[in-house]
């Protein structure tokens, strides 16, 4: 099964608005990281936080990670048509080596 | 810096068929990762190559073998294709390492088998 979750599935919001979609994982991790994908290109990768950390800045965007919960969010503030693409988790953890495990997604839709 | 380069870009195959993906990581990488992506889900780990050796291995069969060169590059080679292996196959590259390991991906090949 996926280690990490997203939540919601798909979100749809207007230009201008925040977007804020959250992921679970199940085990210890490293980092966790958040992609976004547009129309099943390849991943751009967005920011990095990692398990020491608890909240991070890149531009507009805003990460937080609780490790208690085994969750993060990932916040776009004053979203832009251009930011309608798949957006993902990826949990980097210790198997018995690294591996980075992605989630199923979240499809946000931005409308102009 | 070209970053991740995968080749080709799409592909269609016959059931039952046998496929080579290439990947050329981003300069200075020395880890490759290859995930399969169908359509609506995420990426899912297939396996990984560090020193031209498999490291580690998601829930794939052996009909899903890989290949990492002196230089670093890698193949992905799927033998005895089925219909169920369509999808957009990734590669990302990184440096091995612990907490702050990056990965970059390729813009994928997409499979598509009939």
């Amino acid at each position: 099964s996926q280690q990490g979750e997203e939540d919601p599935q798909a979100l749809s919001i207007q230009e201008g608005e925040n977007a804020t979609m959250n992921c679970s994982y199940k085990t210890s991790i490293n980092n966790l990281q958040w992609y976004r994908q547009n129309s099943g290109r390849g991943l751009v990768h967005l920011i990095l936080i990692r398990s020491n950390e608890r909240e991070k800045h890149s531009g507009r965007l805003r990460v937080t990670l609780d490790t208690s919960k085994k969750s993060s969010s990932l916040l776009i503030t004053a979203s832009r048509a251009a930011d309608t693409a798949s957006y993902f988790c990826a949990t980097y953890w210790n198997t018995g080596g690294f591996k980075t495990i992605f989630g199923a997604g979240t499809r946000l839709f931005v409308k102009a | 810096d070209a970053g991740v380069t995968q080749s080709p870009t799409h592909l269609i195959k016959t059931r039952g068929q046998q496929v080579t993906l290439r990947c050329s990581p981003k300069s200075g990488h020395d880890t490759v990762s290859w995930y399969q992506q169908a359509l609506g889900q995420g990426p899912q780990f297939i396996f990984q190559y560090y020193e031209e050796e498999e490291r580690q291995r998601g829930n794939f069969p052996d009909r899903f073998s890989g290949h990492q060169f002196p230089n670093y590059s890698s193949e992905l080679n799927v033998n005895a294709l089925l219909l169920g292996d369509s999808a957009l196959y990734l590669c990302a590259s990184s440096i091995t390492g612990g907490a702050n390991t990056e990965a970059f991906f390729g813009q994928g090949t997409r499979l598509t088998v009939v």
